[in-house]
């Protein structure tokens, strides 16, 4: 079973359309991370919720910890192709930081 | 840049063989970790070192260990390979013990067993 559940998997979109991804679990976190990787490179950090219901924008990105701090989301306005990439959510659960399978996003222009 | 150096980028051997992956975090880093991407089991953490000593361990095979030097730098030794180990393997670091999951990746290492 997986701690953290990213749903879709996979999506493929238009360029300027927006979108949603969530990260959920049947666990409560402290934190979580989104995280963002591109092919043959290791993941980058994009932004970590602490606080129950806090939302966070970087730019075009809008991330949002769920009220009992066990899902998170993260909505993309007026996608880009340079969206394009693999999400990953991850949280620290049993002095291990665990991450989703992610969903595989692609901005068709 | 992340700062954090994985080498080799890749590395192709042979069934029964065994390899040495290594790591240099960043700079002022003490904790090290270790994941093995596939494409159907996503990112599954090895195992994690602080400051020389292991702090966390996961999903780690057997026959795969690891350590982490003085100078902190890691390495990540896999033996005994099988077609099964072919992934990509990741390093990565953080300040602390643990700093909420922020972690700083290398470009990682990627395993192919024939």
């Amino acid at each position: 079973t997986q701690l953290l559940e990213q749903s879709p998997q996979f999506l493929s979109i238009q360029e300027g359309e927006n979108l949603t991804v969530y990260c959920n679990s049947s666990s409560v976190f402290s934190s979580l991370q989104w995280y963002r990787q591109e092919p043959g490179e290791g993941p980058v950090l994009l932004v970590t919720v602490v606080t129950g219901g806090e939302v966070k924008k970087l730019k075009r990105l809008t991330f949002q910890f769920g009220d009992a701090r066990k899902d998170s989301s993260l909505h993309i306005t007026a996608a880009q192709p340079g969206d394009t990439g693999l999400y990953l959510c991850a949280g620290a659960r049993d002095d291990k930081i665990i991450f989703g399978k992610g969903t595989r996003l692609h901005i068709l222009p | 840049d992340s700062g954090v150096t994985q080498t080799p980028k890749h590395l192709i051997t042979a069934t029964g063989q065994r390899v040495t992956l290594r790591c240099s975090p960043r700079s002022g880093d003490l904790s090290v970790y270790w994941y093995q991407q596939s494409l159907d089991q996503g990112l599954q953490f090895l195992i994690q070192y602080y400051n020389g000593e292991e702090r966390a361990k996961g999903n780690i095979l057997e026959r795969f260990s690891a350590q982490q030097f003085p100078d902190l730098h890691s390495e990540l030794n896999l033996s005994s390979l099988e077609l099964g180990d072919s992934a990509l393997y990741f390093c990565a670091s953080s300040e602390g013990a643990w700093k909420s999951g922020e972690l700083f990746f290398g470009e990682g290492s990627r395993l192919t067993v024939l």
